[in-house]
């Protein structure tokens, strides 16, 4: 069974960090690129930033919303992914989920979610 | 950016109704196209890909169609279990976007 398990969230105040940690199982992860996407309260969805499997040079992207304040970065020796999310703002409150991306030559859909972290950026 | 725009906003329907959602992109997308079924509290469920593609487990009274800007999402027969709301989101590039979503209610 694919599993995808979010960690990491919590009330941190503005402009302070936070890392959250995606532990991933039963598929190959390392076959996988892997997205966060957020859902702020009462809100839908947004992605926020994705990594391609090392086969396909294991770089990011990255939402203009968050691009030089949170970095992706994934461990295949453990399956796991992370993001450090700097400079947080009040408007990053959200539920982030961690998604299993599959490659539908050349791009990508999420196709797999973990049950979500919630992080709450307030003084 | 790609803006992705879903109509309409919120749908009321009855069981056994057939339903269509509407999505669509600012600019063309060809197939590049998932849907999503998200309930209260619940994580969001891939529905279809490609368009049209029917993902695995998905029950076949969910159909997608449509290429370049318009695309649509129908449930042949409203069952209790679709109660539920549906986002859309465009592949087409490495900027993903989602539709603001419709809820469908009873």
């Amino acid at each position: 069974e694919v599993q995808l398990v979010e960690s990491g969230g919590g009330l941190v105040q503005p402009g302070r960090s936070l890392r959250l940690s995606c532990t991933t199982s039963g598929f190959t992860f390392g076959d996988y690129a892997v997205s966060w996407v957020r859902q702020a309260p009462g809100k839908g969805l947004e992605w926020v930033t994705f990594i391609r499997s090392k086969a396909y040079g294991g770089t990011p992207e990255y939402a203009a919303s968050v691009k030089g304040r949170f970095t992706i970065s994934r461990d295949d020796s453990k399956s796991i992914v992370y993001l450090q999310m700097n400079s947080l703002k009040t408007e990053d409150t959200a539920v982030y989920y961690c998604t299993r991306d599959t490659l539908d030559y050349p791009f990508y859909y999420m196709d797999a979610w973990g049950k979500g972290t919630t992080v709450t950026v307030s003084s | 950016d790609i803006q992705m725009t879903q109509s309409p906003s919120t749908l009321s329907a009855s069981v056994g109704d057939r339903v269509t959602l509407t999505c669509r992109a600012s600019q063309s997308i060809s197939s590049w196209l998932a849907w999503y079924q998200q309930k209260p509290g619940k994580v969001p469920e891939l529905l279809i890909h490609k368009a049209s593609s029917l993902a695995s487990g998905v029950p076949s009274r969910f159909s997608g169609s449509g290429s370049g800007t318009e695309f649509t999402l129908t449930i042949s027969s409203l069952q209790p279990d679709d109660f539920a709301t549906y986002y859309c989101l465009q592949y087409s590039t490495y900027s993903w976007t989602f539709g603001q979503g419709t809820k469908v209610e009873i």
